[in-house]
């Protein structure tokens, strides 16, 4: 069973260039997530997704968009990248009661 | 300020001490509280789930929630090399916004043998 699938695992961009984070989930859960870690700053919400079809804001979603794809596909995208969005991305999705299941993670450096 | 403070570390213990992580928060609105433990280039997971005041025990682990005080704790008893990692604390204001958690900055822990 994969859980939660990210790709790519790493990324280098240039200021200025897109790029999208893509993630899969075969738990069929409902509800999917966009979280960044940064030291010290622990994880951050950036944009969810309650159920296919819907998609909201969460705590930092400046110059980030988000499309639920299926059910399953939940991806982030950077349109014009700067080096504060350097961190390190997670994808998560959850039942909507319980357990948050996290992917391993997409290390993205913005030059 | 934020919302989840907690102590980033990093804690270096030996082998069978027993460690106390702990977080403060400053929304009283917070009901749903929650360790995760993230091993190094993984993503977290669930290690403790507690709602409202109280203790929660699952083997080694306690899981401590004082309300009044705005104040969480994860104890670890008799603990272990495999327990290096970084604990997170995360809090949810309800039951159906288990995903949209305040997150703590994470402790880095360390056990040695």
């Amino acid at each position: 069973n994969a859980g939660v699938t990210q790709t790519p695992k790493f990324q280098v961009l240039k200021t200025g260039q897109s790029m999208t984070l893509q993630c899969a989930q075969d738990m069929n859960h409902n509800s999917m997530y966009w979280y960044r870690q940064d030291p010290g700053m622990g994880l951050r919400l950036i944009y969810y997704s309650a159920s296919e079809g819907t998609t909201d804001k969460g705590e930092v979603p400046n110059g980030y968009n988000v499309s639920r794809l299926n059910k399953r596909e939940f991806s982030l995208r950077l349109e014009s990248a700067a080096p504060s969005q350097t961190s390190v991305y997670f994808c998560a999705s959850s039942s909507g009661e319980g357990e948050l299941f996290f992917g391993e993670g997409s290390r993205l450096t913005v030059l | 300020q934020k919302e989840v403070e907690q102590d980033p570390g990093p804690l270096s213990v030996p082998e069978g001490a027993i460690v106390s992580l702990n977080c403060t928060y400053s929304n009283s609105a917070f009901q749903y509280f929650m360790w995760y433990r993230q091993y190094s280039r993984k993503g977290p997971e669930l290690l403790m789930y507690t709602y409202s005041s109280g203790n929660k025990e699952d083997g080694r682990f306690t899981a401590q929630v004082d309300k009044s005080s705005k104040y969480i704790s994860l104890f670890i008893r008799d603990s272990q090399p495999s327990d290096s990692a970084t604990y997170l604390c995360a809090m949810s204001v309800t039951s159906t916004s288990y995903g949209k958690l305040t997150f703590g900055q994470g402790t880095i822990l360390t056990v040695h043998p």
